[in-house]
């Protein structure tokens, strides 16, 4: 069965670069999750995207930014990027009519150098 | 506001014994409950969740949890454990219907010896 895809799986910046990690639904999903992961933390909900309109939102610094796309899916854009925001960013989908079930991405780390 | 606690950083058992891991809850309206196992440098697999329905709901991989609404808690349990389980299990929760996103717990590390 198809998985959520996340891309790239690794991504090494510079502090103050700009950075994108793109998640791809499963097919069918319309909605989708972004968490992030801190070095020995539990996930924390950034944002969350449902039809292509932001839905909720989280702990976001305004550095970053994300949308949903036409084909759903989205873009997690992140700017000034700081050392902090080394972490491991997951990209759940799930469909609107049961959203209750988040079906979880392989995750994008990010270091921050 | 949500809020998921899981009071015990570790969990150590030996194989073959039963595990449990602990986790209440905090919602608001009914809650939606689930439990995610990590492993090493992996994404969140999902375990189980409750929606309604039976207390006790049966899993992925051997594991149950029971949900105990006068506790508010959430317990994941698997009655002979392995090795493999050594990993790192999250509770999550959603409130319904005022919630999308889960609110994770701060994890709880399993170690399972031969």
């Amino acid at each position: 069965a198809a998985g959520v895809i996340q891309s790239p799986r690794h991504l090494i910046k510079e502090k103050r670069e700009t950075a994108t990690l793109k998640c791809y639904p499963i097919p069918r999903h319309d909605t989708v999750y972004w968490y992030q992961q801190g070095p020995g933390q539990d996930p924390q909900f950034l944002i969350s995207f449902y039809e292509k309109m932001q839905s909720d939102k989280g702990s976001i610094p305004d550095r970053f930014s994300a949308q949903q796309f036409s084909d759903y899916h989205s873009e997690l854009n992140m700017s000034s990027l700081e050392l902090g925001d080394s972490a491991l960013y997951f990209c759940a989908s799930s469909p609107r009519d049961r959203s209750y079930e988040q079906y979880f991405g392989p995750g994008t780390r990010l270091t921050v150098t | 506001a949500q809020s998921v606690a899981q009071p015990e950083d570790q969990v150590n058992v030996a194989e073959g014994n039963p595990l449990t891991v602990k986790c209440t809850y905090s919602v608001s309206g009914n809650p939606y409950l689930f439990w995610y196992v990590q492993y090493p440098n992996r994404g969140l697999q999902f375990l189980l969740k409750y929606i309604t329905g039976d207390n006790l709901v049966k899993g992925s991989y051997g594991f149950e949890a029971e949900f105990n609404k006068s506790q508010t808690s959430f317990h994941l349990k698997k009655p002979s454990a392995l090795v493999s389980d050594s990993a790192l299990y999250f509770c999550a929760v959603r409130d319904i219907p005022n919630d999308y996103k889960l609110s994770f717990g701060a994890g709880t590390t399993v170690t399972v010896r031969a």
